[in-house]
């Protein structure tokens, strides 16, 4: 069976500086993955997939995420923090042949932006 | 344009008093899904459902029903709210790619509160 983990429950960074949102995964076949981002009182926005390509994807707004399957870890990364970056992300794990629950979601990640 | 739309987007009620919230999508997919999502447990999924008339129970199902009566809709039915069902809830769209993955779209979502 599929699993998420966001290890984190709440991130705070100063801004100008690089954001790190852990996400572990726990899957039995090769999963797809990826990270969604909601601002407040808005709906889910995909910012990034991983679906068996290259291992470090780009998504927008500049953050990028690298797939490591010997550490079972899909850690979303950003160069420079931007105050628009305060949010909720979710980090999810897809996995074709899992039957009746295709989209697995992690409990989410509060990111916090100081100026 | 792709796009899944719920109605309505707010709505306050008492508990007891029967209501739907609607879901349609225009991209012709098979698999369509309902989440709740409530702080620190991210999105939890309520009912699926793979095609017109086949639907199935997800995590959370208890006190909600569904109904798929043609590909295009998939509403969310509580009979009887309770406030435990106070949420903001998501309807999404699955599409699989083929190789595993899925392409998923969600609605903008609806916040319920019951009171």
């Amino acid at each position: 069976a599929q699993s998420v983990t966001q290890l984190d429950s709440h991130v705070s960074v100063s801004e100008g500086t690089p954001v790190l949102l852990r996400c572990n995964y726990s899957s039995s076949y090769s999963p797809s993955l990826f990270w969604y981002v909601q601002h407040p009182n808005k709906g889910l926005q995909l910012l990034l997939k991983y679906t068996s390509a290259a291992t470090l994807v780009k998504g927008i707004n500049g953050f990028e995420a690298e797939f490591k399957k010997s550490e079972t870890s899909f850690h979303l990364t950003k160069p420079s923090a931007h105050m628009s970056d305060a949010a909720e992300y979710f980090c999810v794990v897809s996995e074709g042949n899992s039957g009746n629950t295709p989209l697995v979601f992690g409990k989410g990640t509060r990111l916090s932006v100081i100026a | 344009e792709a796009q899944v739309t719920q109605n309505p987007r707010y709505l306050i009620t008492v508990t007891g008093k029967k209501l739907t919230v609607t879901c349609s999508q225009n991209m012709n997919h098979e698999y369509m899904s309902w989440y709740r999502q409530d702080p620190g447990l991210g999105l939890r999924q309520i009912y699926y459902s793979m095609n017109v008339e086949v639907t199935d129970k997800g995590d959370v199902p208890e006190g909600y029903k569904v109904s798929r009566k043609e590909k295009r809709n998939f509403p969310l039915i509580l009979e009887s709210p309770s406030p435990n069902q106070t949420s903001l809830y998501f309807c999404a769209t699955l599409y699989p790619r083929g190789t595993g993955a899925y392409e998923q779209y969600f609605g903008p979502g609806t916040r319920l509160t019951v009171t």
